[in-house]
Order: structure tokens, then sequence, then C-alpha cells
């Protein structure tokens, strides 16, 4: 069926490096991708979004890339920070009646000081 | 603060009880949504509303649950009889009528059923 995966359940970076972390998706037919970041016990938090007409959006330390032939989706994070720790869910909608958010299962990012 | 609330932020109790959850919305934002999410997955979705008319509903939402929004401002989410497959992170997310237009999530109610 459709959905939304990420490649790697855990990701570990030392502080001060960049990271990304990478998003598959499967239904061509999806039109807006959001990363949305989670620590524990709250709730997700946005962090940045990109249409389907755009390749590359920016964000303050963040960069999204979107690859619409290959259907792939990263997050680039850059000079981690301790309080970049937590688990980053990518997310789809699709236009024309869709209108809930389908998640993918979540990569844990630690930042080692 | 103006982000979106919910009430309470955890529930125990016991199997067979009902449990009612409350969410109030950024105060501009026509729609309104509800997830479930359990430990170590994503957040899924359950059903949403634009203004006071709830447009969607997932097979996810057994006809234990239901979800009112009757003023078109804050939200209800009961679900009745609970079962110990219920426990979860319920949460709240509301945004304007576009799908582009961002949701913004609640912090959200951990449901745990004895």
């Amino acid at each position: 069926g459709e959905s939304v995966g990420l490649h790697l359940p855990t990701l570990s970076v030392q502080e001060g490096d960049n990271s990304i972390i990478n998003c598959a998706y499967s239904n061509s037919a999806s039109d807006y991708f959001i990363w949305y970041k989670q620590e524990s016990g709250k709730g997700p938090q946005f962090i940045i979004d990109i249409r389907s007409n755009m390749d590359k959006r920016q964000g303050q330390r963040v960069t999204v890339l979107l690859n619409k032939t290959v259907k792939h989706l990263s997050l680039q994070i850059a000079a981690t920070q301790p309080g970049d720790s937590a688990v980053y869910f990518c997310a789809e909608n699709r236009v024309f009646g869709n209108e809930k958010l389908t998640f993918g299962t979540g990569t844990r990012l630690t930042i080692i000081p | 603060d103006t982000g979106v609330s919910q009430d309470p932020r955890h529930k125990i109790t016991k199997r067979g009880q009902n449990v009612t959850f409350r969410c109030d919305p950024i105060s501009e934002h026509n729609r309104l949504y509800w997830y479930r999410q359990t430990l170590g997955q994503g957040p899924e979705f359950l059903t949403y509303f634009q203004n006071e008319a709830q447009l969607e509903k997932s097979r996810l939402l057994s006809d234990r649950f239901s979800a009112e929004r009757p003023k078109g401002s804050f939200s209800t989410l009961e679900i009745q009889r609970t079962e110990q497959g219920d426990s979860a992170m319920y949460l709240c997310a509301s945004s304007f009528d576009r799908f582009t237009d961002t949701q913004y999530f609640g912090p959200g109610t951990r449901l745990t059923v004895l």
C-alpha cells in the first residue's frame, strides 16, 4: 500500500557535524511534504515543508531536498546541537480530498557531545 | 500560550471505562485533526473537522470512538469501553483550510488503559 518510510531508524552524530535524515515515499501523487521533530513526551513540532514543485528549501540550519524521480526526501541539519536530539518524522499530504498527514516511522537522532 | 492545547496530559483508566479528551486549537484555525501515536511509531490519522463538520474518519476510529467540535472551536474525543489496545498518545493538530497549511500539534494526551 501507499506509505512513507524512513531508511534508518537511528542516527548518531557528533555535535557540530552535519546530519542527514532520509525518507522514501511511494505515492507519486504526493504534493506536499513536511518534516516534524518530536522530543520525548511532546507533540510533533513543525520544522520545514516543501511542495512538489520545488527541489530544495532552506530554513535556519535545516535544508529539505526533494527528488521526485526516485521519490526521496531528505532533511539536512547543519552544525548539530544537543537540542537537535529527537525523533524526526517525514509526512506527506496529498491534494484533492485527502487532508490527512501520512507519517513514516521516524528516525531517532542522537547528538553526541 | 497561543498554541494548540490538550487536556488532560495524562490519563490512566481501567479497562471498560469511558474517557474524554479535549483539544483547543489555535484560535484562527478552521481545521482540527486527531491522530493516535503508539510507541515507536509515527502518528496515525483518526479524524478531522472543518469548522464544526467532521469530514473524514479513519478506519481506526471504531464505533467506540466519537469526536465532536460543536461550535467549531474546541473538540472532544471520547473513547467508550476502553481496551488495553487503546493505550497510546492522542494528538490534536490544527491548521487553516488549505492542504499546504501547516498542521500544528498539541502536546498530546497519553492514555494508559490498565
